[in-house]
């Protein structure tokens, strides 16, 4: 088992600039998760998704953030355009869905840095 | 929001002592589960002990969950180096966490 995949590890942009990152959950599993994690805020929960179907966004910031999910083995998260604020690791983690708690699998993380 | 508030923020302990880090959370939940993060990796699930369970064990590790005073305690006997992280726990419904701000354990040789 591979484990979540993200890519890439690290981005580095200039402001104003589209980022995509992208990212493989663990075959199976039919939830997928978006984080953000910073000194600040911690980690945050961006989108969720269910069976590749977007059930909880309200966690994405702002109109500038978009996620899609065409399959159950692709995930993307957009940010267009870009701002200083958004430097942050993005984590992708999959799970399988079940009642009584969800262990979730994270992937490494995309390090972001928008100058 | 993060709902569970992990105490102490950080810990600094020597190789074979054992760490104690607590959580406290504000609503009722399913479950509580904690997760390691190491620097520079994403979160790796440790334990998830769920709301009608009192105390669970896995391997170094033993949670216990206080329903009552909203609280969980994550005990790590005869800690390693290999233990230095941070620590989180998260609280949640079927599906969704939230995460508390963690607890850096440093495990000095």
């Amino acid at each position: 088992d591979a484990g979540v995949i993200q890519s890439p590890r690290h981005e580095v942009t200039e402001m104003g600039q589209e980022v995509t990152l992208r990212c493989k959950p663990i075959s199976g599993h039919n939830s997928l998760f978006w984080y953000r994690q910073t000194m600040m805020r911690g980690l945050e929960l961006l989108i969720y998704f269910n069976n590749n179907v977007p059930i909880d966004d309200s966690g994405m910031p702002e109109d500038r953030f978009s996620a899609k999910m065409p399959n159950a083995s692709f995930s993307t998260l957009k940010i267009q355009p870009s701002e200083p604020r958004d430097s942050a690791v993005y984590f992708c983690a999959s799970s399988l869905a079940r009642t009584g708690g969800n262990k979730q699998y994270f992937g490494p993380g995309t390090r972001l840095t928008v100058t | 929001s993060q709902q569970g508030e992990e105490d102490p923020q950080a810990l600094s302990i020597q190789e074979g002592e054992n760490a104690t880090m607590n959580c406290s959370y504000k609503t009722s939940i399913n479950n509580l589960q904690w997760y390691r993060q190491n620097s520079g990796r994403g979160l790796v699930h440790l334990i998830l002990i769920r709301s009608n369970e009192r105390e669970k064990h896995s391997g170094r590790l033993r949670v216990t969950l206080d329903t009552s005073k909203k609280s969980s305690s994550l005990l790590i006997t005869a800690s390693r180096a290999a233990d230095t992280a941070s620590y989180f726990c998260a609280t949640g419904s079927d599906y969704k966490l939230s995460f508390g701000a963690g607890t850096t354990v440093t495990v000095r040789a």
